[in-house]
C-alpha cells in the first residue's frame, strides 16, 4: 500500500537557524497536505499542494511539491520558539482514493 | 461553531472492557475519520466515512468498529480493549470526499488500557 516517509524524525535548532523536513511517497500523489501539532495539541492544517512543482509560501514557511508529485518539503526560515512542534505531511493517492496517509512527522525543538 | 468535539478527554480501561469514543462535528462535513497516534508512529488511519451510512477500513482497523448514522456523529467502538490499544485517538472531519480539502481535528482522547 501507499507509504509516506518523512525525515528527519527529530531536529533541534538554535533560534534563528533554518529548518527543513522532507516527505517522500512510494506512489504518485494527487495532493499533499502539511499539518503542525504543538506539544499536547492536535494537528492543525497548514497548507495543501496539488500541482506538480508547486511552491507556496506562508511568511517564513515555504512548501514545495516535487515535479513527479512523489515528494514534498517544508522549509522554515529563521526559526522562532513559536515554531516548536511536530510537522506532518499527509499524502492522498491518485485514482479517487479517500485515504490520507500521514508521514511519521518531524519533531522540531528550538533553543532560544 | 464548536468544530470537532471528542469525549472523553481521558479514559482508563481494563483489558477486555469495551467502550465508545464519541466524535461530533457541527460543520456539516461529509468526510470523517479516526486516527490513532503512538510515539514515533505518526497518525494511522483506523476507519473513515464518506457520508452517513458509509464507512470503510483504514490502515489499522482491527479491534475497532464504527458507524455513521448521522452526518454529525462518528463514534468509535473498542470491542474488547487490549494494552496495545493504549494511544491518543483523534477524530477528524473535512468538507468533502473529493480529497482536496483540509481536515479539522478534534482535541483527542487519551486512552490507557491496563
Amino acid at each position: 500500500g501507499q507509504q509516506v516517509m518523512q525525515i528527519p524524525q527529530y531536529q533541534h535548532v538554535q533560534e534563528g537557524e533554518d529548518f527543513t523536513t522532507y516527505c517522500n511517497s512510494s506512489t504518485t500523489l494527487s495532493n499533499i497536505q502539511w499539518y503542525k501539532q504543538r506539544p499536547g495539541g492536535h494537528p492543525v492544517f497548514l497548507i495543501q499542494l496539488v500541482k506538480s512543482g508547486e511552491v507556496k509560501k506562508q511568511k517564513r514557511l515555504t512548501f514545495q511539491f516535487g515535479e513527479a508529485k512523489k515528494n514534498s518539503s517544508l522549509h522554515i526560515t529563521a526559526t522562532q520558539t513559536t515554531d516548536v512542534g511536530t510537522y506532518f505531511c499527509a499524502g492522498r493517492g491518485q485514482g479517487g482514493s479517500e485515504k490520507l496517509v500521514f508521514g511519521k512527522g518531524t519533531k522540531l525543538t528550538v533553543n532560544p | 461553531n464548536a468544530g470537532v468535539t471528542q469525549t472523553p478527554k481521558f479514559q482508563v480501561l481494563k483489558t477486555g472492557q469495551s467502550m465508545t469514543l464519541q466524535c461530533a462535528q457541527d460543520m456539516n462535513h461529509e468526510y470523517m475519520s479516526w486516527y490513532r497516534q503512538d510515539p514515533g508512529m505518526g497518525l494511522r488511519l483506523i476507519h473513515y466515512s464518506v457520508g452517513a451510512g458509509i464507512t470503510d477500513q483504514g490502515e489499522v482497523p482491527n479491534g475497532y468498529n464504527v458507524s455513521r448514522s448521522t452526518t454529525e456523529d462518528f463514534p468509535l467502538r473498542l470491542l474488547s480493549a487490549a494494552p496495545s490499544q493504549t494511544s491518543v485517538y483523534f477524530c477528524a472531519s473535512s468538507y468533502s470526499t473529493s480529497g482536496r480539502y483540509e481536515q479539522y481535528f478534534g482535541p483527542g482522547t487519551r486512552l490507557t488500557v491496563t
